[in-house]
């Protein structure tokens, strides 16, 4: 069965360490997203793509980058990892057309910097 | 004003009963709504999808789209204990066909036995 997965499941890490959360799909979908969620926040978009090569800055992007290499895979970089990016991180994915709206989750890195 | 506004909760109803979930969204070209349910630690699951006006029933969750009041709902009829959980309204940005949703912060339901 098509899934998106993601890695790792939980990561701790100190202030100032570049950090690489992996986001994997098998659904063959063009459309990757990354959020982030926090109390009191919600869902927040952090980047995403609409295919290989492509990558756009979400709501709260500074301090993150994307790659787009390939269709099944955009992993999300911390450049320098800070308190504040101490957060739940939700990778998903969604196909062509009107349903193409219709995004899956990946089940989320628990990601927390000391 | 946000994008997409829903009552905080918690919204606490006796098992048996029916809940009903708001929410209201500002941008008057979104197409696709959806709702997600949420449980604690766990990642968003995809439950109803309504592009239409009107009712959308699938077992015991029924999604109503108003698009002229800008409003969705989500029914739940003969709540159980395991529907007890966080549910996020999604709306398409700007109708957009390309994938960005706007999020609620999500309604927190308690379905007590």
């Amino acid at each position: 069965d098509a899934e998106i997965t993601q890695s790792p499941r939980h990561k701790i890490t100190e202030t100032g360490r570049q950090v690489t959360l992996a986001c994997h799909q098998t659904w063959n979908h063009n459309n990757m997203f990354w959020y982030r969620q926090d109390l009191g926040h919600g869902l927040r978009l952090i980047h995403y793509s609409y295919g290989v090569q492509d990558t756009n800055k979400g709501e709260v992007s500074d301090g993150y980058s994307v790659s787009r290499s390939n269709t099944e895979d955009l992993p999300l970089t911390l450049e320098s990892a800070a308190s504040s990016q101490t957060s739940v991180y939700f990778c998903a994915s969604s196909g062509p057309g009107l349903a193409g709206n219709e995004q899956f989750f990946g089940p989320g890195t628990r990601l927390t910097v000391l | 004003q946000k994008e997409v506004e829903q009552n905080s909760g918690p919204l606490s109803v006796p098992e048996g009963a029916i809940a009903s979930l708001n929410c209201t969204y500002s941008d008057r070209v979104s197409q696709s709504f959806f709702w997600y349910r949420q449980y604690s630690g766990k990642s968003p699951e995809l439950i109803m999808s309504i592009y239409s006006n009107g009712d959308k029933e699938d077992g015991r969750f029924t999604a109503q789209l108003n698009k002229a009041s800008q409003y969705v709902s989500l029914l739940i009829r003969d709540s159980q204990p395991s529907d007890s959980a966080t549910y996020l309204c999604a709306v398409n940005v700007r109708g957009s066909t390309l994938g960005r949703l706007y999020f609620g912060r999500g309604t927190q339901l308690t379905v007590w036995p």
